[in-house]
């Protein structure tokens, strides 16, 4: 069956650290694959997309991988912050309408 | 206006009222989504509006209606829900087509809680 996995503990880093959050998958062919923020009680906010001919995307201070050979995707977040604390989620999408949510993992970043 | 909006921001019923859950956005995006997350759960999609039609129902109970009456609007239409059915019911829009990897946009959702 289709599965998306992220790490299920929290993820505590002290700040000005790089946060690396993990997507692994299986049984998809994804032709995009993007990562999503969440703060509780709230919409997830759309932060990056990579492409399945990409192997690495940049914004900032974030930065995705993608590797479709080992199905999986690393979320960076260099020099954290505070701010940075929520709940990232991978999301993949086949190039229709149907986007497929991880359940995400929750960063702390700790001043 | 990069924003999706949601009324109401909470909603309590009864499982024998009728209520009903708005989106709108103002975007130009011609695809709507329905969503329900439960906690620490992923958004999990149940309706897909593409250019005011129906694209998807994910095999949703018929006591959830979707309604999209423009571009701009999207309802859920709630009867006759069970306990189970409380969950963060988030709206997005998103473009269709054009390589954009249907990155979508949510609304800060509705907190529907049934009793």
């Amino acid at each position: 069956s289709q599965k998306i996995e992220q790490n299920s503990e929290a993820l505590n880093i002290q700040e000005g650290k790089t946060a690396t959050l993990t997507c692994n998958y299986t049984n998809y062919s994804p032709a995009y694959l993007q990562w999503y923020r969440q703060d509780p009680g709230r919409g997830p906010v759309f932060l990056l997309l990579i492409r399945e001919n990409e192997k690495e995307k940049r914004k900032e201070r974030l930065k995705v991988t993608f590797d479709t050979t080992l199905k999986q995707s690393l979320f960076h977040i260099t020099a954290s912050q505070p701010a940075d604390s929520a709940t990232y989620l991978c999301a993949l999408n086949t190039g229709g309408f149907k986007t497929i949510f991880g359940a995400g993992t929750r960063l702390f970043v700790k001043a | 206006d990069t924003e999706v909006t949601q009324t109401p921001k909470h909603l309590v019923m009864g499982m024998t009222n009728k209520k009903s859950l708005k989106c709108e956005q103002h975007m130009g995006h011609r695809a709507m989504y329905w969503y329900k997350q439960k906690a620490k759960k992923p958004p999990e999609l149940m309706f897909v509006y593409s250019y005011e039609k129906l694209s998807i129902n994910e095999s949703v109970p018929s006591r959830f209606s979707p309604e999209c009456p423009n571009s701009s609007l999207l309802n859920l239409h709630l009867h006759a829900l069970q306990p189970e059915d409380s969950a963060l019911y988030l709206c997005a829009s998103s473009q269709v087509g054009g390589g954009r990897g249907n990155e979508q946009f949510f609304g800060p959702g509705t907190r529907l809680t049934v009793l």
